[in-house]
């Protein structure tokens, strides 16, 4: 079965400090994963995709295969990073998005 | 103007009412999802369409309908509201091809309590 795991509901992290938000995929073949974020009173908007292997507002993210992981990273958090984070996979027909349970993301200074 | 409008925003009822939420794009997609958010349970897929012919159900579809009635028109509709299904419903739409399918475009939600 097609599943994502976000294990942490919440993470709080100091201004400065790295920042991992963890998200582990079950999945039969080559899966495509994206991370969403919704920022307070905003939309919930995509963050990146595994296939166009860029950095977004410094965050990145590695597919690893054999740990079948999409960890969504930042080496040094700011206060506006705080939002909520999704990680998705695109489901075996390429027709939806199925959603992890989603990590809060608290940066304080 | 926002990209996708859904309405209403918010909306009170109760149990055993029909609702209808309504979403409007002007993105020019094709692809149009409805999905609800509950709190610790993310976002969870009801219905997706492809084009106004074509609709699919999705995880939990049980207890609503939707309907196409335009390329830039997906409503949801809950027949008989229960209590159960109080949460933030969003639309979202999103292009096809390599670049398009997936990257998905939402609206505000609406958010829907049902006593």
């Amino acid at each position: 079965a097609q599943r994502v795991t976000q294990p942490e509901k919440l993470l709080s992290v100091f201004k400065g400090a790295p920042v991992e938000l963890k998200c582990n995929y079950s999945y039969s073949g080559s899966p495509e994963l994206f991370w969403y974020v919704q920022y307070s009173r905003q939309r919930l908007q995509l963050l990146l995709r595994h296939i166009s292997r860029e950095s977004i507002k410094g965050f990145t993210a590695d597919l690893n295969k054999g740990e079948t992981s999409f960890h969504l990273k930042k080496p040094f958090a700011q206060e506006e990073d705080s939002a909520m984070y999704y990680c998705a996979l695109s489901n075996q027909a390429g027709t939806a998005l199925i959603f992890g349970k989603g990590t809060t993301l608290s940066v304080s200074s | 103007d926002a990209d996708v409008t859904q309405t209403p925003r918010n909306r009170i009822t109760k149990t055993g009412k029909r609702i209808m939420l309504e979403c409007s794009q002007t993105k020019g997609h094709d692809r149009m999802y409805w999905y609800r958010q509950d709190p610790g349970l993310g976002l969870r897929l009801i219905y997706y369409s492809f084009d106004v012919k074509d609709i699919n159900k999705g995880e939990i579809s049980d207890g609503y309908s939707v309907s196409r009635q335009a390329q830039a028109k997906f409503s949801l509709s809950l027949e008989s509201a229960i209590p159960n299904q109080t949460a933030l419903y969003f639309c979202a739409t999103s292009g096809t091809g390599t670049s398009g399918a997936n990257v998905l475009t939402f609206g505000a939600g609406s958010r829907l309590t049902v006593l």
